[in-house]
Formats: C-alpha cells, sequence, structure tokens
C-alpha cells in the first residue's frame, strides 16, 4: 500500500511569489491534515481537512490556505511568500478524524524563499 | 492549554543497550491520545506507536514501548536493544479525541544518537 505523497520534494521561490503544495494521502484515508517545522518554532498545526472541507486550522495568516479534493488529495497555497516561510512543510494522513490510532506522515516539501 | 514537553534535547546510547526518551504533556481533556515519531535526517516523520488514553496497557511495537503513566502525565518511549539506524530526531505528540480535531501537538523533540 502506497504511503502519504507529497510533491514536490524542495522548491525555491522568491519574495512575494505563490506556491501550491500537494499531498495524497494513504488511500482509504480521508481525513489531510498540513505542518509547517522550522528551526525556531518547530511543528506547527496549519488546518485539516475532511470530506473536502476544512475542519480545523491553525494560527497562520490567511496568506496560507489549502483545499481537499474529491478524491482526498490536498493543495496547500502560500501566497505573497516571506523569507519567514522557510521551513519544511507536512502533511499527514489518517483514516477520520479525530479517532483515529495512526497518523502517516508523509516526506515533506522543503520550501526555501529567497 | 496544551503542552507537550521533551526535556532531553539531546541523547546518546550504545548500540545494543536500551534508551528512554521523555515526554510530559499537560491536558485536563479526558480524552487524548499519545503519538511518538521518528525523524531522520531526509525529513520525513515516521510513525512509532500510539497510545489511548484510556488504554489499559502501556503500547509496544517491535522494539519500541511507550510507559505510559497516566496519573503523572508522562509518555516516555523506550526503545530496547538501539540500533545505528536509530539515530534520529523523535518527537512526542499529543492529540485531543473528545474535540473530534485531529491535529497533533508536538513536542520540541530529542535529538538520539546511537554510538557504535
Amino acid at each position: 500500500k502506497a504511503g502519504v505523497t507529497q510533491t514536490p520534494r524542495y522548491l525555491i521561490k522568491t519574495r512575494g511569489q505563490q506556491v501550491t503544495l500537494s499531498c495524497s494521502p494513504i488511500s482509504g484515508h480521508r481525513s489531510v491534515s498540513w505542518y509547517q517545522q522550522t528551526p525556531g518554532q518547530g511543528l506547527q498545526f496549519l488546518f485539516e481537512y475532511f470530506s473536502e472541507t476544512q475542519r480545523n486550522k491553525g494560527n497562520f495568516p490567511g496568506r496560507f490556505s489549502g483545499r481537499q479534493f474529491s478524491n482526498s488529495r490536498s493543495e496547500m497555497n502560500v501566497s505573497t511568500l516571506e523569507l519567514g516561510d522557510s521551513a519544511l512543510y507536512l502533511c499527514a494522513s489518517s483514516l477520520a478524524p479525530g479517532s483515529s490510532t495512526e497518523a502517516f506522515f508523509g516526506q515533506g516539501t522543503r520550501l526555501t524563499v529567497v | 492549554a496544551q503542552k507537550i514537553t521533551q526535556t532531553q534535547p539531546g541523547m546518546f546510547v550504545q548500540e545494543k543497550e536500551a534508551v528512554t526518551l521523555d515526554c510530559t504533556y499537560d491536558t485536563s481533556d479526558p480524552s487524548y491520545g499519545l503519538f511518538w515519531y521518528k525523524q531522520p535526517s531526509s525529513g520525513e516523520m515516521i510513525f512509532l506507536i500510539y497510545q489511548g488514553s484510556y488504554d489499559q496497557q502501556n503500547a509496544t511495537e517491535g522494539r519500541y514501548s511507550l510507559n505510559f503513566q497516566k496519573a503523572r502525565k508522562s509518555a516516555n518511549l523506550v526503545i530496547s536493544a538501539s540500533q545505528l539506524g536509530d539515530s534520529a530526531m523523535y518527537f512526542c505528540a499529543m492529540r485531543y479525541t473528545t474535540s473530534g480535531a485531529n491535529n497533533l501537538f508536538f513536542g520540541t523533540g530529542t535529538r538520539l544518537t546511537v554510538i557504535p
């Protein structure tokens, strides 16, 4: 069974640009959550999607947005990139919100903003 | 407010020895789940083990076991027979299940180095 797939793995963008990251969850998993990992702030929750609906959102500015498609694949978008957005972005996949005893992560997308 | 504390920024262990990585949490919610993840330098977060707050037995997965002490609000990870490939960052995380939310709250991590 395939794991969580995140694309691209690496990305370099310029300040002010926008970026879209993709996450395909494990087959059968319908809940997708996104996290940002930086050396200074550690791992922080961005948002969670289930059945194409955002169920939960972390404390990030509106430049960070996401969506989920009917096949459970999810995308997150960051507009007007800032240097501080440089981070490892991780996506986690679960069967359903709140009840899963497992949450599997992808390999992440490493975003560098220059 | 929820909080996960990992007090050991770095740990060293001799190959084939056991090691305990500490994790304490703070919550007033009666229903929660505790997770441990391994993150090698490649960046991927590898799921290791899960413990539910109502589970009577400590969770075990191969060489990994979770020493769950609910009254003390601790969920330490024990790795037996350490291997060189165990060198990585280890994160403890918690999720509240009462609310139905799925987001995880992470500790700051412990960097484990296995010495040959």
